[in-house]
C-alpha cells in the first residue's frame, strides 16, 4: 500500500500569510494527488488535481506543486474563508490512501 | 450541478448487517466510477471501496473484504454499500463520492455529505 505523511497537523497562520501544506507518498505516484479543503459539517471540496491543476470555480490562490514524491499545497494570501481542514488523496492506485489531514487555524 | 446524498445510516448491533445508499443526480450516473469512503469519529479518513461505471471492477479495502458489497443501480442513479458482519470499528461518517471518470487513474472530485453508521450493542 502507498503510504501519505502529510504535515504538519496543524497550522495557525495569519490573515495574508503565505502558507504551505505538504504530502509525502511511500512510493512514486506521478502526478496522481488531490488537494481538499472541508469545513466542519461539510462534504470535503476538491481543490487541486493532478496535483498542479486547479479545480473550476477554486480561487487562485491555491496552487499545487509537486517533485519526485513530495506535494505542497500553497495560500499565497490566507483568507478567512481558507480556515478549514486540508487533505490529500492518492488515486494511483487502489487502496487509494488519504493523508493525515492539516487543521488550518487563525493566529 | 452535482450531488451525491448518502441515507441509510444508523444505529446498528455488532454482527448485524446495513444498505447505504447514495443517490446521484446533475450528471449522466452511468458514465462514472464511484466510492465509498468513511471516517471514524477523530480519525482520518479511510477509503472503503470502489466500482467503474459499469460494474466491471470492483475494489474493496482489507478491512472490508468479504463483509463488504459496493454495487451500483445506473436506472436509479444510486450507488449502494451492504455492509454485514459489522463491527465496532465500522463506526464511522460515510461518504461517496465520484470518481472525475469511468475510473483508472482518476481523481476523486465531488462528495456527499456524508451518512453516519454506529455500531454498538
Amino acid at each position: 500500500d502507498i503510504q501519505v505523511t502529510q504535515s504538519p497537523s496543524s497550522l495557525l497562520a495569519s490573515l495574508g500569510e503565505r502558507v504551505t501544506i505538504t504530502c509525502q507518498t511511500s512510493q512514486s505516484i506521478s502526478n496522481n494527488l488531490n488537494w481538499y479543503q472541508q469545513k466542519p459539517g461539510q462534504a470535503p471540496m476538491l481543490l487541486i488535481y493532478y496535483a498542479t491543476s486547479l479545480q473550476t470555480g477554486m480561487p487562485s490562490r491555491f496552487s499545487g506543486q509537486y517533485s519526485g514524491r513530495s506535494f505542497t499545497l500553497t495560500i499565497t494570501s490566507l483568507e478567512p474563508e481558507d480556515i478549514a481542514n486540508y487533505f490529500c488523496l492518492q488515486h494511483y492506485s487502489a487502496p487509494y490512501t488519504f493523508g493525515a489531514g492539516t487543521k488550518l487555524e487563525l493566529k | 450541478e452535482v450531488q451525491l446524498v448518502e441515507s441509510g445510516g444508523g444505529l446498528v448491533q455488532p454482527g448485524r448487517s446495513l444498505k447505504l445508499s447514495c443517490l446521484a443526480s446533475g450528471f449522466t450516473f452511468s458514465n462514472y466510477g464511484m466510492n465509498w469512503i468513511r471516517q471514524a469519529p477523530g480519525k482520518g479518513l479511510e477509503w472503503v471501496a470502489s466500482i467503474s461505471s459499469s460494474s466491471s471492477y470492483i475494489y474493496y479495502a482489507d478491512t472490508v473484504k468479504g463483509r463488504f458489497t459496493i454495487s451500483r443501480d445506473n436506472a436509479k442513479n444510486t450507488l449502494y454499500l451492504q455492509m454485514t458482519s459489522l463491527r465496532s470499528e465500522d463506526t464511522a461518517l460515510y461518504y461517496c463520492a465520484r470518481h472525475r471518470g469511468a475510473m483508472g487513474i482518476t481523481p476523486f472530485d465531488y462528495w456527499g455529505q456524508g451518512v453516519m453508521v454506529t455500531v454498538s450493542s
